[in-house]
């Protein structure tokens, strides 16, 4: 069975400072996607950044990146200039291209941006 | 084009009421899948429906039911309330199956009392 594991419960950081957000993931499917998902205290989940297994180059969206280590099952979210809009919960997510299409989400890390 | 939409946003219910809940996929999205989110579980997979049959399930008992209209509009139903289902149920929607991204609604609160 597919997992998803975030080991920061919390973390927080200085405005404009860099900050990583860690996701591990197990499975046995050789081709899926990851996401990172924000939730800020409104709630709404917004799609942050979404990463395809088969492409080896991370994908970056501004100020968001993520490290995509296939072999170590690793998906770390780096935010860069940490902006006090940041604060929200981040979940990691998972769905095999096998044909199963559910999701798996991790448990979730919820940073603040301190001023 | 508008977004997931989820009525209604808040909802206060007493043990063994039932309750509905409905979704709005964004326009042109066929697949709706629900969540429930709670601190204590985190977010856990209800179920999935596409062309109007559910797809995928989740580990919830019977209690749980939902379906999907022609429109793709979903409900779901909660039967027999207990004071554990209180939580916040997103709903998400997607363009197809093999889509996927999926684009989440702002749920519905909903506390059992």
């Amino acid at each position: 069975a597919q997992t998803v594991t975030q080991s920061q419960p919390e973390m927080s950081v200085q405005e404009a400072e860099t900050v990583t957000l860690s996701c591990t993931y197990d499975t046995s499917e050789s081709n899926y996607y990851l996401f990172w998902y924000k939730q800020p205290p409104s709630r709404q989940m917004i799609l942050v950044i979404r990463q395809e297994a088969y492409k080896q180059q991370n994908a970056t969206e501004n100020r968001f990146s993520v490290n995509f280590q296939k072999a170590a099952k690793s998906f770390s979210l780096k935010i860069s200039d940490s902006q006090l809009g940041d604060t929200a919960m981040y979940f990691c997510a998972f769905i095999g291209a096998s044909g199963t299409y559910k999701y798996i989400f991790g448990t979730g890390t919820r940073l603040k941006v301190l001023a | 084009k508008a977004g997931v939409t989820q009525t209604p946003r808040y909802l206060i219910k007493t043990r063994g009421q039932q309750v509905t809940l409905s979704c709005s996929p964004i326009s042109g999205h066929r697949s709706v899948s629900w969540y429930q989110q709670t601190p204590g579980q985190g977010l856990q997979f209800l179920f999935e429906y596409f062309s109007e049959t559910q797809r995928n399930k989740g580990n919830f008992p019977g209690r749980f039911s939902g379906r999907q209209f022609s429109n793709s509009r979903s409900e779901m139903n909660v039967s027999t309330l207990e004071l554990g289902d209180s939580a916040l149920y997103l709903c998400a929607s997607r363009a197809d199956r093999n889509d996927y991204e999926q684009y989440f609604g702002p749920g519905t609160r909903l506390t059992v009392t």
